[in-house]
C-alpha cells in the first residue's frame, strides 16, 4: 500500500525558510507525480506544486518565486522548501501522490502543522 | 484562478439522501474531484473526474456534472459520513473549494 509521511519543524520564524520532507513507502517516486498541498486555518486549501517521475517540477504561480520541490530517489523522499515565510504561511502541509492521467491526488500523508511565528 | 464555490454546511438525518454542490467560475470539463476529510485526518479521495468512484469507496457515494456545475451525492447518509467535503478542479492548474461541512441531525 502506498503511504506518505510528512516531517519537519512545526515552528518557523518569519523571513526564514520552511523545509519539509515527504517519505514514501510502498511505491517508487520515480513513477507518477508527487505534490504538496496546504490547508490554512479556516479550511482553504491550496495546491503548491509537484515533482514528476523524471524530476521536472510545476509550481503554483502565486508561489513560484519562493518555492522549490526536490527529491532524493535513493531514499524515496521528496522535499518542499518555501522561502521568506510570513505568518500567512501558517498551515497544515500535506504531501500526496498525483495521478497525471486523470489529474487527481489519490494518496495523501497525514499532514504536518507548521506555524510561522517569532 | 478558477474559483470553486461550495455551500458552507448541510445537516441531514441518517438514511436520507444529500447532494453537495460545487460550482466553478469557468468550465473545467470533467476534471472535478471530490474528497472527504474528517477532523485530524488527511483528505480521502471519493470521486475522480466528476463521476468515477475511487477504489474502496462505498457505492453510496456518487458524482455527477460537467462544465461548471458538479454534485456529490450520498445516498443513504450514514453517521460515519460526518465530515467536510471538498471539491478540486485540475483543468486550470489546481484549485479547491472551501469545503462543505456535513453534519447529521
Amino acid at each position: 500500500e502506498v503511504q506518505l509521511q510528512e516531517s519537519g519543524p512545526g515552528l518557523v520564524k518569519p523571513s526564514q525558510s520552511l523545509s519539509l520532507t515527504c517519505s514514501v513507502t510502498g511505491y517508487s517516486i520515480t513513477s507518477n507525480y508527487w505534490g504538496w498541498i496546504r490547508k490554512f486555518p479556516g479550511n482553504k486549501m491550496e495546491w503548491m506544486g509537484y515533482i514528476s517521475y523524471s524530476g521536472s517540477t510545476s509550481y503554483n504561480p502565486s508561489l513560484k518565486s519562493r518555492i522549490s520541490i526536490t527529491r532524493d530517489t535513493s531514499k524515496n523522499q521528496f522535499f518542499l522548501q518555501l522561502n521568506s515565510v510570513t505568518t500567512e504561511d501558517t498551515a497544515t502541509y500535506y504531501c500526496a501522490r498525483y495521478l497525471l492521467y486523470n489529474n487527481y491526488f489519490d494518496y495523501w500523508g497525514q499532514g504536518v502543522m507548521v506555524t510561522v511565528s517569532s | 484562478d478558477t474559483v470553486l464555490t461550495q455551500s458552507p454546511a448541510l445537516a441531514v438525518s441518517p438514511g436520507e439522501r444529500v447532494s453537495i454542490s460545487c460550482r466553478a467560475s469557468e468550465g473545467v470539463n470533467s476534471y472535478m474531484h471530490w474528497y472527504q476529510q474528517k477532523p485530524g485526518q488527511q483528505p480521502k479521495l471519493l470521486i475522480y473526474k466528476a463521476s468515477n468512484l475511487a477504489s474502496g469507496v462505498p457505492a453510496r457515494f456518487s458524482g455527477s456534472g460537467s462544465g461548471t456545475d458538479f454534485t456529490l451525492t450520498i445516498d443513504p447518509v450514514e453517521a460515519d459520513d460526518t465530515a467536510t467535503y471538498f471539491c478540486q478542479q485540475s483543468w486550470n492548474d489546481h484549485t479547491f473549494g472551501a469545503g462543505t461541512k456535513l453534519e447529521l441531525k
